[in-house]
């Protein structure tokens, strides 16, 4: 079964420096992908999303992601982070029926001054 | 934009009781979900719906329900509510197969 696993639970970064966060996908095939990002007592809001062709996806807050298949990856990365940016990211695979997704069970940003 | 809106922010029911969460999107979408959330399990899918009077099971259907009469409303039921149905449940939408998931802010369920 499609499947990702998010291997940091929490992260702690200083404001402007840059971020990475990691996200490993299980799927036979190519994959689609998605980061979101959950502000404390929100939903969940999509940050960008990876279907095919260039595999660096650009998203939006300043967020971009890149598909590595020789690593089953698909980690988020920001050059500088804002204060604002501290919340929970998930990441995401497409099941097989194409309807619904599977998500990480996410990584938590702390974001110090 | 769209909007997917949960009828309940916070709910607190008694273990037993019958309970309706609701979720109506405004854009027409033709698909609709119901995860529920749990510290440390990240979401798992309830229920989904592909179009009207059609749903699937998804992770972790027991105890639960679902009923979508009109394309724009999704209701998630709980037939007799536990403990263990304590969590933050999300409901979302999405256009067509493939495209992505807009999401709710959530219901945050008690049941005491």
């Amino acid at each position: 079964a499609q499947s990702v696993t998010q291997p940091d639970i929490h992260i702690t970064v200083s404001e402007g420096a840059s971020l990475e966060l990691r996200c490993n996908y299980s799927y036979g095939a190519t994959p689609y992908l998605f980061w979101y990002v959950q502000s404390p007592g929100q939903g969940l809001q999509l940050l960008l999303k990876y279907f095919s062709g260039d595999t660096l996806v650009q998203g939006i807050k300043g967020f971009e992601a890149e598909f590595k298949r020789s690593q089953s990856s698909f980690n988020l990365r920001k050059p500088s982070v804002h204060w604002s940016d501290a919340a929970e990211y998930f990441c995401a695979v497409r099941r097989d029926s194409g309807y619904a997704l599977n998500f990480g069970k996410g990584t938590s940003l702390l974001v110090t001054p | 934009d769209v909007k997917v809106t949960q009828s309940s922010r916070y709910l607190v029911k008694r273990t037993g009781e019958k309970v309706f969460l609701e979720c109506v999107q405004d854009m027409d979408h033709e698909n609709m979900f119901w995860y529920r959330q749990d510290p440390g399990l990240g979401l798992r899918l309830i229920y989904f719906s592909y179009d009207v009077k059609m749903k699937e099971k998804g992770d972790i259907p027991e105890g639960y329900s679902v009923s979508r009469e009109k394309k724009e409303r999704f209701s998630l039921i709980l037939e007799s509510a536990s403990t263990n149905q304590t969590s933050m449940y999300l409901c979302a939408s999405s256009l067509i197969r493939n495209s992505p998931l807009h999401f709710g802010n959530g219901t945050r369920l008690t049941v005491t």
